[in-house]
């Protein structure tokens, strides 16, 4: 089944202590994206990624770091948790970013709840 | 800054067309209309996609006035399942980033 899976869906953890959200797309998609959704805020991007060793800030990717080295994984780093980080979020995959100016559909994943005390 | 404006919300019984209206009075000429859905915090789901003709897929249809400042997003035969927050979004950005800027939605409440 063609999908975004994320890892792990729900964490609580301290501020301060490193952590990594999994992203992994099983579609041969190049280009991948993180979102966090916060009440009143909406959707708004951190990172994405055009394809392989291909990654660039979005709208909020303070205190987020990202990498890219396979097609497949694109991990979200939080080297220093805050409670400002609480949050929903997504990780997204299309299968090309753009082709001149056509967009393509993202596919996102289930999203992961992280909690910051 | 969205730039879409859609309903807060709406209500649809079930087994009738749900009609959701959006409005993109500034979109330019080679921006696209997409149409997202996210039920209950889980990940957004893709519906459709315009740019200047009509479109229609097995989820819903796209009907995109003339001038392009609005569209609406057309669910034949609503069911409870289709209750979900629906976004409309312009393709700004779209041409070198892809980003999908998300606004408030509507969120349409499926009837029994």
């Amino acid at each position: 089944e063609a999908q975004v899976t994320q890892n792990p869906r729900y964490l609580i953890t301290v501020t301060g202590k490193k952590l990594t959200v999994t992203c992994s797309q099983n579609m041969n998609h190049e280009y991948m994206s993180w979102y966090r959704q916060d009440p009143g805020l909406g959707l708004r991007q951190i990172y994405y990624s055009m394809n392989v060793e291909v990654t660039d800030k979005g709208d909020v990717p303070e205190g987020y770091k990202v990498s890219r080295k396979e097609k497949r994984n694109f991990p979200l780093i939080l080297e220093s948790p805050s409670p400002n980080q609480t949050s929903l979020y997504f990780c997204a995959s299309s299968l090309y970013g753009v082709i001149g100016t056509v967009p393509y559909e993202q596919y996102f994943g289930p999203g992961t709840r992280l909690t910051v005390t | 800054d969205a730039k879409t404006t859609q309903p807060t919300s709406m209500d649809c019984a079930e087994g009738r067309a749900a009609n959701l209206p959006c409005n993109h009075s500034t979109i330019s000429g080679n921006e696209y209309v997409y149409w997202y859905r996210q039920i209950h915090s889980q990940g957004p789901q893709y519906i459709i996609h315009g740019l200047k003709n009509n479109e229609t897929n097995e989820m819903a249809s796209l009907i995109i006035t003339e001038d392009r400042k609005s569209s609406t997003l057309i669910l034949p035969h609503a069911t409870l399942r289709d209750t979900a927050v629906y976004y409309c979004i312009r393709g700004e950005d779209g041409g070198a980033t892809n980003k999908l800027i998300f606004g408030t939605g509507t969120l349409l409440a499926v009837q029994p």
